[in-house]
């Protein structure tokens, strides 16, 4: 059964670039079938896309977010990764990874991690 | 703001149905399929609605959604204490080139 999990500091510095990774077990991050998505959800709100990768590379982001974010995949690691650079406070968040379907709904989910962005 | 309209809140006795609109264009919900995930506060979301009234395996069929036009609807019978959550919509913007989700709607059964 595919499982996903997220893995990366809690605490970011504000300015600094926030790095996260998606680690993929039971299934190929290389599936032709499927992208792989970041969402997040700052606290006491709601879910917002970041973005999504396919495996071969391409990617989609969100417009609000696009000058600030990278989505990379590393298919020997069987990963994909978030860097989102000069964080603030407002970008604390639990940021969950998915797997996004070809019809665009996101059908399996990590656990989600926190990340709070403080000096 | 978000892109779908959600009501902030609905609510429904034990047993009854309750309905969960959202409200979108032409650029999302108009010309793309709608998803609808449940989320209980401190977990993970879930997959509940796919391609607009599909549920996923393991989902109850007095769970169901629709499509008409620019909106969408969740559609919930039978309501237990345990259907207590937040529920989102979410869809393909073809003009943000990007999913977008419903600000969310909390469902509190009395």
């Amino acid at each position: 059964q595919l499982q996903l999990q997220e893995s990366g500091p809690g605490l970011v510095k504000p300015s600094e670039t926030l790095s996260l990774t998606c680690t993929v077990s039971g299934g190929s991050v290389s599936s032709s079938s499927y992208y792989w998505g970041w969402v997040r959800q700052p606290p006491g709100k709601g879910l917002e896309c970041i973005g999504s990768i396919y495996s071969r590379g391409s990617t989609h982001y969100n417009p609000s977010l696009k000058s600030r974010v990278t989505i990379s995949v590393d298919t020997s690691k069987n990963q994909f990764s978030l860097k989102l650079s000069s964080v603030t406070a407002a970008d604390t968040a639990v940021f969950y990874c998915a797997r996004l379907l070809a019809t665009y709904h996101f059908d399996i989910w990590g656990q989600g991690t926190m990340v709070t962005v403080s000096s | 703001q978000s892109v779908l309209t959600q009501p902030p809140s609905v609510s429904a006795a034990p047993g009854q149905k309750v309905t969960i609109s959202c409200s979108g264009s032409s650029s999302n919900i108009g010309n793309n399929y709608v998803s609808w995930y449940q989320q209980v506060p401190g977990t993970t979301p879930k997959l509940l609605i796919y391609e607009n009234n599909k549920r996923p395996s393991g989902i109850p069929d007095r769970v169901s959604g629709s499509r008409s036009g620019a909106s969408a609807t969740l559609g919930i019978a039978g309501l237990q204490t345990g259907d207590e959550a937040d529920y989102y919509c979410a869809t393909w913007d073809s003009s943000l080139s990007v999913v977008v989700f419903g600000g969310g709607t909390k469902l509190t059964v009395l």
